[in-house]
């Protein structure tokens, strides 16, 4: 199994411009988040989901949207880059709430 | 919102040492999780802790959820260099679907 798959590994946008972060698991997992990761800093939630057509705000939603329109997929939306949204990103699944996350192995996103 | 403060931020040790983190919060909790982070990649499960108390371990790590369930421990013995990396606590309660983690500590072994 691939578990959690994240793509791209590493991207570059200028100010203003729209991306679309690709996460897809194939565990079956209902529950999905994105979180961000500033250097140094712990991990802050940005959406979750728990499960197809479902999506919540987390601890930072500011400046993306996400979609849930398939169990495997949850990609996240940036639609105007901020410099503050220089970061990593990452993607995770579980299957019982707030339980045992696996995690994907992070998109680098500079925002210049 | 709920916010768990991680301690050390940093440790910089000799292969062999024992090594000794923590984790506390203002709000009760009713799971602990211990995750690690390898350069480059995503946090993995470590440790799961259910109860109050339980103390739990995997190896040469350790970790115990407070009997007051605002804190947790995690120990990890007889350190060696593939122990590098950021160690990251998260808390779980039965309001949410989400975790709350700590900011991490950042664990450097010298061999």
């Amino acid at each position: 199994n691939a578990g959690v798959t994240q793509t791209p590994k590493f991207r570059i946008l200028k100010i203003g411009q729209s991306m679309t972060l690709q996460c897809t698991q194939d565990m079956n997992h209902n529950y999905m988040y994105w979180y961000r990761q500033d250097p140094g800093m712990g991990l802050k939630l940005i959406y979750y989901s728990v499960g197809a057509g479902i999506t919540d705000k987390g601890e930072v939603p500011n400046g993306y949207n996400v979609s849930r329109s398939t169990t495997e997929d949850f990609p996240l939306r940036l639609e105007l880059a901020a410099p503050s949204q220089t970061s990593v990103y990452f993607c995770a699944s579980s299957g019982l709430a707030a339980e045992k996350l696996f995690f994907g192995s992070g998109t680098q996103l500079s925002v210049l | 919102g709920q916010q768990l403060n991680q301690s050390p931020q940093s440790m910089f040790i000799q292969e062999g040492e024992d090594v000794s983190m923590n984790c506390t919060s203002s709000s009760i909790f009713n799971t602990w999780l211990w995750y690690k982070q390898d350069p480059g990649e995503g946090p993995v499960l470590l440790i799961a802790l259910y109860k109050a108390g339980e103390l739990t371990s995997n190896g040469r790590l350790t970790a115990q959820f407070g009997i007051t369930r605002k804190d947790s421990f995690l120990n990890i013995s007889a350190s060696i260099p593939s122990d590098v990396g950021i160690y990251f606590c998260a808390g779980a309660n039965n309001a949410g679907n989400m975790l709350t983690f700590g900011g991490g500590t950042r664990l450097m072994v010298k061999p």
